[in-house]
């Protein structure tokens, strides 16, 4: 079975902090995604990585960035985390043209 | 720009009552279709895939969807639901002609069945 596990369920950070989300997967996938998912707006694309120290933009990347030193390993940093930044923060992971694996999901709140 | 839409934000049904969720995308080249299911906390999971061949796509616990390419539609059906349905479905899109892996999701469908 495939895993994708993050490194926190729940997390509370003040306003300012850096925030560091942590994904990683098992099965060798080419492709992993940051997706932040709330009520009424489906998922929304953040940063997705194809390859090692590969990265590009999705359709809100403003105010985040992306690290992907190793294949596995897939980190979403808030540089300064603001109050409109509390969501759900889904990683997903893939090979070319399959179906997305998706982890467990990270509930930020940003007080 | 692609987009996906789901019509319908909230359903509300008794079990063994029949289901059918709709989903348009706005992309005409080839496309793969997805639909994925949320149950109340768990993580996204992959309920079934079209990427070519029969239209008529049978998924788990029962689902299907039909890929009508002249309405650029993926909806989702079940004969009977079941207390157990209840979940939030989310249809997504990959457009191949941008060749990416990316998907496009809808906003989400959230399906409550009562007993």
């Amino acid at each position: 079975d495939v895993k994708v596990t993050q490194s926190s369920r729940y997390l509370v950070k003040r306003t300012g902090e850096k925030v560091f989300l942590e994904c990683v997967q098992d099965m060798d996938h080419e492709n992993m995604f940051w997706y932040r998912q709330d009520p009424g707006l489906g998922l929304r694309l953040i940063y997705f990585s194809y390859d090692v120290k590969m990265k590009e933009k999705g359709d809100i990347p403003e105010g985040y960035s992306v690290s992907r030193e190793k294949k596995e390993r897939f980190s979403l940093i808030l540089e300064s985390a603001s109050t409109n930044q509390t969501s759900m923060y889904l990683c997903a992971s893939s090979s070319r043209t399959t179906e997305q694996y998706f982890g467990p999901g990270t509930r930020l709140t940003v007080t | 720009a692609q987009s996906v839409s789901q019509h319908n934000h909230h359903v509300i049904l008794s079990e063994a009552a029949s289901l059918e969720l709709g989903c348009n995308y706005s992309y005409g080249g080839t496309v793969n279709l997805f639909w994925y299911v949320q149950y109340p906390g768990q993580h996204l999971q992959l309920l079934l895939k079209y990427f070519s061949g029969d239209p008529l796509v049978k998924g788990i616990k029962g689902f299907e969807a039909e890929f009508i390419k002249s309405k650029f539609s993926f909806n989702l059906r079940k004969p009977s639901v079941q207390w157990s349905d209840t979940a939030e479905y989310f249809c997504a899109v990959n457009a191949l002609y941008y060749n990416t892996d990316k998907l496009i999701f809808g906003t989400g469908t959230r399906l409550q069945v009562f007993p």
